[in-house]
């Protein structure tokens, strides 16, 4: 059964501050997700992550994927408060000719303060 | 402009009805997906769905019921059978996992059932 852990649960760092989330899975895949959630609301996607090394970066955020290690990170730099949200990675396993079913983790919620 | 529409925003049942959560998509997506969210936790999968009139259990499917006669609509039922079926219900879609591309939301059923 496929575990998806992310550290920390909650993160509260001061605007300016940079920070890391860390998402850890227990198999084998090469296709991993993060969504942001405001909260009430839905989840909006971020960036996809589909090979080992691989790195995406819009605006603050950045995130990075090792395959090898089962891990992603979640990179804030700089945080303003517009970033307050909850975080979510999400992994997918790979069967042929299969829909995605995505394993989420349990989230992040970030809280930047002024 | 497209996007997947889930009504209604809130819903208010008493213990012992059964209620059916709408989802209609106008993306053209094949795959279509239910999650469930409880406070604080990630999304968890209830079923799922490749092509019409095929539909796959997810982790949690005791206790709800799906059909998928049409592309575009996914209802959910969730049966008097369901133990704890307060919560926050996601609807998604995706195009196919051979692109690659993330799961789209909708903006989510609040269902509290007393």
């Amino acid at each position: 059964e496929l575990k998806v852990e992310q550290n920390p649960l909650f993160l509260s760092m001061q605007e300016g501050k940079n920070y890391t989330i860390y998402c850890n899975y227990s198999t084998t895949s090469d296709r991993l997700y993060w969504y942001r959630q405001d909260p009430g609301k839905s989840l909006e996607s971020l960036f996809v992550l589909l090979s080992n090394g691989a790195v995406k970066q819009e605006g603050r955020l950045m995130a990075s994927l090792d395959t090898k290690a089962r891990l992603s990170t979640l990179h804030i730099t700089a945080a303003v408060h517009d970033l307050s949200a909850t975080y979510f990675c999400a992994v997918d396993i790979v069967n042929p000719g299969t829909a995605s079913k995505l394993t989420f983790g349990t989230g992040t919620r970030l809280q930047v303060t002024l | 402009d497209g996007g997947i529409t889930q009504s209604p925003k809130y819903l208010f049942r008493k213990e012992g009805q059964n209620v059916t959560l709408s989802c209609e998509q106008n993306l053209n997506h094949d795959a279509m997906y239910w999650y469930r969210q409880d406070p604080g936790q990630g999304l968890r999968l209830i079923y799922y769905s490749q092509i019409v009139n095929d539909f796959q259990k997810g982790d949690i499917a005791e206790g709800y019921s799906v059909s998928r006669e049409k592309k575009e609509s996914f209802p959910l039922t969730v049966t008097s059978a369901q133990k704890n079926p307060t919560a926050f219900y996601l609807c998604a879609s995706s195009i196919d996992r051979e692109y690659n591309s993330p799961l789209h939301f909708g903006n989510g059923t609040r269902l509290t059932v007393t």
